[in-house]
């Protein structure tokens, strides 16, 4: 069974560009979770989607950033404009809603360069 | 704020068991305990998790204290393949999917 799926998996851009990542979760799957993780700051969560419902937002970083998920097989996470901060490995997570024991199943992250 | 205490790194040698800890003692009775690694260049990856009573699975164990506010990752036999950032979790909270990740432990591992 193919795992979630992140495209693209490298992007350098310049400063003031529009960026777009994006994220299919494991079919079946209705929880998903865009993170991003830095050598400073570690692996931190920015937003999850509950059935496409983004339930918490509190760790999107500023306005610049925004997530979408428009059916259960597809979630986008958009900067724009990007700044050389917001340079990280953007990981994507998907699991099922089995209570507090649910697993999490990450895709291979998306490392993105502000020049 | 992490909601666990691990170190920062640790070292074994191969084909020996390798204990890791985690302190976790603000932990709450819902919450689940959940190990997860990352090796590198890789996504993080589930390993094991437990609430109450000690897990094992083709992975790894997973010992929890009576009191739940420590639990211990066990690999029984180390690998090269093992050398890899592990992190302990804990949820942000009841009813959230939130994980915090902490900084995890360092695990090298020696031929």
């Amino acid at each position: 069974d193919a795992g979630v799926i992140q495209s693209p998996r490298h992007e350098v851009t310049e400063m003031g560009q529009e960026v777009t990542l994006r994220c299919k979760p494991i079919s079946g799957h209705n929880s998903l979770f865009w993170y991003r993780q830095t050598m400073m700051r570690g692996l931190e969560l920015l937003i999850y989607f509950n059935n496409n419902v983004p339930i918490d937002d509190s760790g999107m970083p500023e306005d610049r950033f925004s997530a979408k998920m428009p059916n259960a097989s597809f979630s986008t996470l958009k900067i724009q404009p990007s700044e050389p901060r917001d340079s990280a490995v953007y990981f994507c997570a998907s699991s099922l809603p089995t209570g507090g024991g649910a697993k999490q199943f990450f895709g291979p992250g998306t490392r993105l360069t502000v020049l | 704020d992490a909601k666990t205490t691990q170190p920062n790194s640790m070292e074994s040698n191969e084909e020996e068991p390798v204990h890791l800890p985690c302190n976790h003692s603000t932990i709450s009775g819902t919450d689940y305990i959940h190990w997860y690694r990352q090796l590198p260049s890789q996504g993080p990856e589930y390993v094991i998790h437990g609430l109450t009573s000690n897990v094992n699975n083709r992975m790894a164990s997973l010992a929890i204290a009576e009191d739940r506010k420590s639990s211990t990752l066990i690999l029984h036999r180390a690998t090269l393949r093992d050398a890899a950032v592990y992190y302990c979790i804990l949820r942000d909270g009841w009813g959230t999917y939130k994980y915090i990740f902490g900084t995890g432990t360092r695990l090298k591992v020696l031929a």
